[in-house]
């Protein structure tokens, strides 16, 4: 157990909605990274966020938006889902940027 | 793009025989981080080794880091069943906020 939480667990969406996904980091943690992890592939780095600023961003297109809160939780938003956007989605927090990352259990997307 | 790449993408082991991945990165990193991952799970982590480090232990862990060749390999020695996973490298790279992981070596214990 790492002390970092994900909801939900798993989640089903139709094509063109939207989804928005949680995390709660590890107490004392202020970074988040959020991971998009296909079947069968490595974790790709969607976004990281130190103390409630984007600090650095994957090769993901703007429908893809973070927050993270003054507490440190955060959430992952996906607009205008597509098929391709089915993945574990990963999100994990760290003392600080550069700092060993702790994984939460992640949250199966599933688009129809 | 992939900075880093492990090396087997798969690999089946008797149990107690040593495990040796091995990871291959593109650019200058801060440092380097080996996770494992079951069955589609979240990953765990194992080892984070620093740019200035050259060999990290961990129990049964073995991290080592040639900069100068841009790899580095983990060694599980005494391999038990529990260690069937997969493993991933992931590498902070010097000059960028991304943090990159490899696609991973599938290890597999034969009992």
């Amino acid at each position: 157990e790492t002390g970092v939480t994900q909801s939900p667990t798993h989640l089903i969406k139709t094509r063109g909605q939207q989804v928005t996904l949680r995390c709660s980091s590890q107490s004392g943690h202020n970074t988040v990274s959020w991971y998009q992890q296909a079947l069968g592939q490595g974790p790709q780095f969607i976004f990281q966020y130190y103390r409630e600023e984007e600090n650095g961003r994957g090769n993901f297109p703007p429908r893809f938006s973070g927050l993270q809160f003054p507490n440190y939780s955060s959430e992952l938003n996906v607009n205008a889902l597509e098929l391709d956007d089915s993945a574990l989605y990963l999100c994990a927090s760290s003392l600080a940027v550069g700092e060993t990352q702790y994984f939460g259990p992640g949250t199966r997307l599933l688009v129809l | 793009s992939q900075q880093g790449e492990e090396d087997p993408q798969a690999l089946s082991i008797q149990e107690g025989e040593n495990a040796t991945m091995n990871c291959s990165y593109k650019t200058s990193i801060n440092n380097l981080q080996w996770y494992r991952q079951n069955s589609g799970r979240g990953l765990v982590h194992l080892i984070l080794i620093r740019s200035n480090e050259r060999e990290k232990h961990s129990g049964r862990l073995r991290v080592t880091l040639d900069t100068s060749k841009k790899s580095s390999s983990l060694l599980i020695t005494a391999s038990r069943a529990a260690d069937t996973a997969s493993y991933f490298c992931a590498t902070d790279p010097s000059r960028d906020d991304k943090i990159i992981f490899g696609k991973g070596t599938r290890l597999h214990i034969l009992p």
